[in-house]
Protein backbone atom coordinates (compact mmCIF):
# COMPACT_ATOMS: atom_id res chain seq x y z
CA UNK A 1 0.00 0.00 0.00
CA UNK A 2 1.64 3.91 -0.56
CA UNK A 3 1.38 6.51 2.30
CA UNK A 4 3.12 9.36 3.44
CA UNK A 5 3.71 10.88 6.43
CA UNK A 6 4.74 14.40 6.95
CA UNK A 7 5.88 13.74 10.54
CA UNK A 8 5.22 17.37 11.86
CA UNK A 9 2.07 18.93 12.01
CA UNK A 10 3.73 23.01 12.89
CA UNK A 11 6.97 23.98 12.36
CA UNK A 12 8.10 27.56 13.88
CA UNK A 13 11.38 28.69 13.04
CA UNK A 14 13.07 31.98 13.25
CA UNK A 15 13.26 34.15 10.15
CA UNK A 16 17.02 33.35 8.61
CA UNK A 17 17.16 30.29 10.19
CA UNK A 18 16.89 26.55 8.21
CA UNK A 19 13.64 25.11 7.32
CA UNK A 20 13.07 21.23 7.45
CA UNK A 21 10.12 19.98 6.62
CA UNK A 22 10.04 15.78 6.91
CA UNK A 23 8.28 13.42 4.87
CA UNK A 24 8.27 9.76 4.72
CA UNK A 25 6.95 7.73 1.98
CA UNK A 26 5.89 4.10 1.17
CA UNK A 27 5.37 3.13 -2.40
CA UNK A 28 6.12 -0.65 -3.96
CA UNK A 29 6.63 0.83 -6.91
CA UNK A 30 9.34 3.62 -8.28
CA UNK A 31 7.38 6.76 -6.54
CA UNK A 32 6.86 10.08 -7.93
CA UNK A 33 7.14 12.53 -4.95
CA UNK A 34 6.24 16.11 -5.19
CA UNK A 35 5.95 19.10 -2.47
CA UNK A 36 3.46 21.56 -2.56
CA UNK A 37 2.84 24.79 -0.80
CA UNK A 38 -0.88 26.86 0.14
CA UNK A 39 -1.35 30.05 1.42
CA UNK A 40 -4.52 30.38 3.51
CA UNK A 41 -7.44 30.23 1.40
CA UNK A 42 -5.35 29.40 -1.98
CA UNK A 43 -5.10 26.72 -4.28
CA UNK A 44 -1.97 24.70 -4.49
CA UNK A 45 1.68 25.86 -5.79
CA UNK A 46 4.42 23.56 -6.65
CA UNK A 47 7.55 23.56 -5.35
CA UNK A 48 9.67 21.03 -6.42
CA UNK A 49 8.92 17.59 -7.11
CA UNK A 50 11.20 14.18 -8.03
CA UNK A 51 10.57 11.80 -10.67
CA UNK A 52 13.51 9.73 -10.67
CA UNK A 53 16.27 11.65 -12.26
CA UNK A 54 18.65 13.32 -10.24
CA UNK A 55 17.78 12.59 -6.21
CA UNK A 56 18.79 16.51 -5.09
CA UNK A 57 16.14 18.54 -6.78
CA UNK A 58 15.96 22.20 -6.51
CA UNK A 59 12.62 24.21 -6.25
CA UNK A 60 11.07 27.69 -6.02
CA UNK A 61 11.86 29.93 -4.01
CA UNK A 62 14.80 28.51 -2.44
CA UNK A 63 13.59 25.06 -1.21
CA UNK A 64 14.75 22.30 -2.13
CA UNK A 65 14.63 18.07 -1.05
CA UNK A 66 16.51 15.28 -1.45
CA UNK A 67 15.24 11.65 -2.34
CA UNK A 68 16.34 9.39 -0.07
CA UNK A 69 15.41 5.68 -1.02
CA UNK A 70 16.93 3.53 2.03
CA UNK A 71 15.35 6.21 4.24
CA UNK A 72 11.79 5.91 2.02
CA UNK A 73 12.60 10.09 2.80
CA UNK A 74 11.98 13.43 0.99
CA UNK A 75 12.61 15.87 3.31
CA UNK A 76 12.28 19.44 2.31
CA UNK A 77 14.78 22.35 2.89
CA UNK A 78 15.57 25.81 2.65
CA UNK A 79 18.67 27.28 4.02
CA UNK A 80 17.27 30.66 5.48
CA UNK A 81 13.46 30.86 6.31
CA UNK A 82 11.19 34.14 4.93
CA UNK A 83 8.19 35.81 6.71
CA UNK A 84 6.70 34.88 3.15
CA UNK A 85 7.31 31.00 3.58
CA UNK A 86 4.94 31.18 6.09
CA UNK A 87 1.88 28.56 4.90
CA UNK A 88 0.81 25.56 4.57
CA UNK A 89 2.97 22.57 3.02
CA UNK A 90 2.18 19.08 1.70
CA UNK A 91 4.38 16.42 0.51
CA UNK A 92 2.68 14.10 -2.27
CA UNK A 93 3.51 10.85 -3.37
CA UNK A 94 2.36 9.10 -7.00
CA UNK A 95 3.16 5.38 -6.65
CA UNK A 96 3.14 5.85 -10.74
CA UNK A 97 2.15 2.48 -12.03
CA UNK A 98 -0.68 3.46 -14.38
CA UNK A 99 -1.55 6.71 -15.89
CA UNK A 100 -4.52 6.04 -13.44
CA UNK A 101 -2.88 6.37 -10.36
CA UNK A 102 -3.89 8.72 -7.97
CA UNK A 103 -1.81 10.64 -5.90
CA UNK A 104 -1.40 10.26 -2.38
CA UNK A 105 -1.69 13.79 0.20
CA UNK A 106 0.53 13.90 3.31
CA UNK A 107 -1.49 15.66 6.34
CA UNK A 108 0.02 18.67 5.60
CA UNK A 109 3.16 20.96 7.94
CA UNK A 110 2.35 24.58 9.13
CA UNK A 111 5.02 26.46 8.63
CA UNK A 112 5.90 29.74 11.21
CA UNK A 113 8.33 31.81 10.54
CA UNK A 114 9.10 34.02 13.99
CA UNK A 115 10.42 37.76 13.06
CA UNK B 1 1.86 27.45 -18.56
CA UNK B 2 -0.70 24.46 -16.96
CA UNK B 3 -2.85 27.35 -15.69
CA UNK B 4 -6.09 25.84 -14.51
CA UNK B 5 -8.87 28.39 -12.96
CA UNK B 6 -11.83 27.87 -10.71
CA UNK B 7 -15.11 29.95 -10.81
CA UNK B 8 -16.66 31.09 -8.61
CA UNK B 9 -14.18 31.77 -6.10
CA UNK B 10 -16.38 32.04 -3.10
CA UNK B 11 -20.05 31.35 -3.15
CA UNK B 12 -22.35 31.81 -0.31
CA UNK B 13 -25.75 30.39 -0.99
CA UNK B 14 -29.13 29.14 0.96
CA UNK B 15 -29.79 25.64 2.43
CA UNK B 16 -31.47 23.42 -0.23
CA UNK B 17 -30.24 25.41 -3.57
CA UNK B 18 -27.84 24.21 -5.91
CA UNK B 19 -24.36 25.53 -6.66
CA UNK B 20 -21.98 24.94 -9.82
CA UNK B 21 -17.94 25.03 -9.41
CA UNK B 22 -16.37 25.45 -12.88
CA UNK B 23 -12.81 24.52 -13.29
CA UNK B 24 -10.90 25.01 -16.67
CA UNK B 25 -7.62 24.25 -17.90
CA UNK B 26 -6.37 27.16 -19.70
CA UNK B 27 -3.41 26.57 -21.77
CA UNK B 28 -3.90 22.63 -22.21
CA UNK B 29 -6.00 19.97 -22.63
CA UNK B 30 -6.56 17.76 -19.98
CA UNK B 31 -8.95 14.30 -19.74
CA UNK B 32 -8.58 13.83 -16.39
CA UNK B 33 -9.53 16.61 -13.59
CA UNK B 34 -9.73 15.49 -9.62
CA UNK B 35 -12.05 16.76 -7.44
CA UNK B 36 -11.05 17.60 -3.85
CA UNK B 37 -12.73 19.08 -0.41
CA UNK B 38 -10.44 20.68 1.93
CA UNK B 39 -11.97 21.04 5.63
CA UNK B 40 -9.87 23.93 7.81
CA UNK B 41 -6.86 22.59 8.25
CA UNK B 42 -7.23 19.58 7.26
CA UNK B 43 -5.15 17.89 3.90
CA UNK B 44 -7.14 17.60 1.00
CA UNK B 45 -9.74 14.31 0.38
CA UNK B 46 -10.39 13.48 -3.24
CA UNK B 47 -13.88 13.34 -4.06
CA UNK B 48 -14.16 11.87 -7.35
CA UNK B 49 -11.74 11.63 -10.96
CA UNK B 50 -13.51 13.02 -13.71
CA UNK B 51 -12.63 11.84 -17.54
CA UNK B 52 -13.99 13.49 -19.99
CA UNK B 53 -16.21 12.17 -21.96
CA UNK B 54 -17.58 9.21 -19.06
CA UNK B 55 -18.77 8.88 -15.58
CA UNK B 56 -16.55 10.29 -12.91
CA UNK B 57 -15.41 7.75 -10.43
CA UNK B 58 -16.20 9.00 -6.90
CA UNK B 59 -14.37 7.64 -3.86
CA UNK B 60 -15.79 5.46 -1.17
CA UNK B 61 -18.55 7.16 0.46
CA UNK B 62 -19.03 10.41 -1.63
CA UNK B 63 -22.62 10.66 -2.69
CA UNK B 64 -22.76 11.10 -6.81
CA UNK B 65 -25.96 12.44 -6.47
CA UNK B 66 -24.96 15.00 -4.25
CA UNK B 67 -21.52 15.57 -6.01
CA UNK B 68 -22.53 15.97 -9.71
CA UNK B 69 -19.94 16.08 -12.01
CA UNK B 70 -19.41 16.88 -15.62
CA UNK B 71 -16.46 16.88 -18.25
CA UNK B 72 -17.99 17.58 -21.18
CA UNK B 73 -14.72 18.80 -22.85
CA UNK B 74 -10.70 18.62 -22.68
CA UNK B 75 -10.94 21.63 -21.00
CA UNK B 76 -13.86 21.99 -18.57
CA UNK B 77 -15.27 20.09 -15.50
CA UNK B 78 -18.11 21.26 -13.46
CA UNK B 79 -18.91 20.23 -9.94
CA UNK B 80 -22.74 20.87 -8.69
CA UNK B 81 -23.52 20.61 -5.07
CA UNK B 82 -27.27 20.05 -5.42
CA UNK B 83 -29.14 20.57 -2.59
CA UNK B 84 -26.76 22.20 -0.41
CA UNK B 85 -26.62 22.08 2.93
CA UNK B 86 -24.48 23.72 6.02
CA UNK B 87 -22.02 20.42 6.23
CA UNK B 88 -21.17 20.88 2.49
CA UNK B 89 -19.82 24.03 3.29
CA UNK B 90 -15.90 23.52 2.43
CA UNK B 91 -13.12 24.34 0.19
CA UNK B 92 -13.29 22.90 -3.03
CA UNK B 93 -10.03 22.33 -5.40
CA UNK B 94 -9.89 20.87 -8.38
CA UNK B 95 -6.68 20.00 -10.41
CA UNK B 96 -5.84 18.54 -13.93
CA UNK B 97 -3.41 16.37 -15.10
CA UNK B 98 -1.93 17.33 -18.27
CA UNK B 99 -3.33 14.55 -21.79
CA UNK B 100 -1.46 11.92 -22.42
CA UNK B 101 0.40 12.49 -19.17
CA UNK B 102 1.21 9.51 -16.81
CA UNK B 103 0.27 9.54 -12.49
CA UNK B 104 4.07 10.50 -12.82
CA UNK B 105 3.63 13.73 -14.28
CA UNK B 106 2.08 16.73 -11.65
CA UNK B 107 -1.32 17.61 -11.56
CA UNK B 108 -1.82 21.18 -11.73
CA UNK B 109 -4.14 22.65 -9.08
CA UNK B 110 -7.01 25.67 -9.21
CA UNK B 111 -7.09 28.33 -6.76
CA UNK B 112 -9.76 26.89 -5.21
CA UNK B 113 -13.66 27.67 -3.79
CA UNK B 114 -14.84 28.55 -0.88
CA UNK B 115 -18.38 27.44 -0.72
CA UNK B 116 -20.90 28.51 2.22
CA UNK B 117 -24.34 27.36 2.95
CA UNK B 118 -26.29 29.31 4.94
Amino acid sequence: AQSVTQLDSHVSVSEGTPVLLRCNYSSSYSPSLFWYVQHPNKGLQLLLKYTSAATLVKGINGFEAEFKKSETSFHLTKPSAHMSDAAEYFCVVTPGYSSASKIIFGSGTRLSIRP
Amino acid sequence: GAVVSQHPSRVICKSGTSVKIECRSLDFQATTMFWYRQFPKQSLMLMATSNEGSKATYEQGVEKDKFLINHASLTLSTLTVTSAHPEDSSFYICSARLFGQGAYNEQFFGPGTRLTVL
